[in-house]
Order: C-alpha cells, then structure tokens, then sequence
C-alpha cells in the first residue's frame, strides 16, 4: 500500500543523547515535512523539504537536523541541543508544496527518561 | 504571519445531531485550506481541502465551506455518529511552503 512510514513508534531517549526517527514514503512525492505536537497545541513544524539534498528550517528547528539524501526518505535526528524533546512527532508529504493534499505517518512518541 | 483559530476547543453532543466546526485564519492570502481529523495517539487524516478558488467542498456527511475573504471556513457534520469522536483540525497554506495548523477541536459524540 502507498503512504508515509514512521519508525520508531515509541522511542526512549536518555540525557544527552541524539535520536533519530525515520520516515520513509512510497508516494513518490517531492515535498516531506517534519512536525512536532504537544498535548493541546497544534502541529508546529521544525523542517520541510521541497527536493533532494534540501531542506529549509521550520519555526521550530533549533535541536534538530534532518537530511534528505533520497526522494523517500526524510529522517529527523533530535540532538542533546533541543532541551524540551518529549512529545509526538509527525512526518508528512505531499506531491507539491502547494495546492496538494498532504498525507501524514502514524506518528513517533519520544520520551526523555 | 499567518494564525489560525479553531472554536470550539472541544465540542459534545449526543448521536444525530448536525454539528458545525469553525476555523478562522488571519492572513486571507492563502492558496488552499484542509480539514483533518486525528484519532488519539495518530497520525492525521485528510478530510477535505478546498482551494482558494472554491467555496466549499463536500464528502459523504461532510461538507466544509470557505470564504476567504472573511478569513473564515467551516465543517458540517451532518448525522453525527460515536465513530466521528475525534479531533478535527483545519489548516491554510499561505505560500510559504508550509502549512499553519489551529490547535483543533475535540469533538465527542455519544451514543
């Protein structure tokens, strides 16, 4: 089936620690975002990217990076830098960055422990 | 910068009933704007989007209107059922690649 795959669905991270979560499309789509949800505020994002090896940063970058060495994949790497990381992470895409309907993944959980 | 309002924040009503979600944005230059829902603990679905040329767009019970020009869109449910129990969110795209998301409003509805 197409869509957006995210891994891992629950992840643990200890102090200092950098994480990484993927997100993998088979959409064939040319834009992928990354967003963050925190329990009653709305999704805000922390990188989108348009194409291959670029990527822009959203309002809330600071503490992550991302790469975007292939059309269908998308990771996001959460450093020891962001100080606050627990909370939902969403990957999404869509076939432009305007005018299209965008497709999300299921969601990563990551709690500092 | 772009904000989006989404009242209200959570909604409850008993099965049947035909419900109206509100959603309001700032910057009345937008290219398009979705409705989506989202269950607990999940990812987002999308419902409807409509773009800036439209007026309202419609699937099965569902049926969202814009007026841009306002800065307004709504969602009609119409025959609510307990399986519509979820958080629904709307969002515009403004043009600067990205989408601006409201808070949501949870809505609950009872058997």
């Amino acid at each position: 089936d197409g869509g957006i795959t995210q891994s891992p669905k629950y992840l643990f991270r200890k102090e200092g620690q950098n994480v990484t979560l993927s997100c993998e499309q088979n959409l064939n789509h040319d834009a992928m975002y990354w967003y963050r949800q925190d329990p009653g505020q709305g999704l805000r994002l922390i990188y989108y990217s348009q194409i291959v090896n670029d990527f822009q940063k959203g309002d809330i970058a600071e503490g992550y990076s991302v790469s975007r060495e292939k059309k269908e994949s998308f990771p996001l790497t959460v450093t020891s830098a962001q100080k606050n990381p627990t909370a939902f992470y969403l990957c999404a895409s869509s076939g432009t960055p305007s005018g299209n309907t965008i497709y999300f993944g299921e969601g990563s959980w990551l709690t500092v422990v | 910068k772009q904000e989006v309002t989404q009242i209200p924040a959570a909604l409850s009503v008993p099965e049947g009933e035909n419900l109206v979600l509100n959603c309001s944005f700032t910057d009345s230059a937008i290219y398009n704007l979705q409705w989506f829902r989202q269950d607990p603990g999940k990812g987002l679905t999308s419902l409807l989007l409509i773009q800036s040329s439209q007026r309202e767009q419609t699937s099965g019970r569902l049926n969202a209107s814009l007026d841009k020009s306002s800065g307004r869109s709504t969602l009609y449910i119409a025959a609510s059922q307990p399986g519509d129990s979820a958080t629904y969110l709307c969002a515009v795209f403004s043009g600067y690649s990205t989408l601006t998301f409201g808070k949501g409003t949870m809505l609950l509805v009872s058997p």
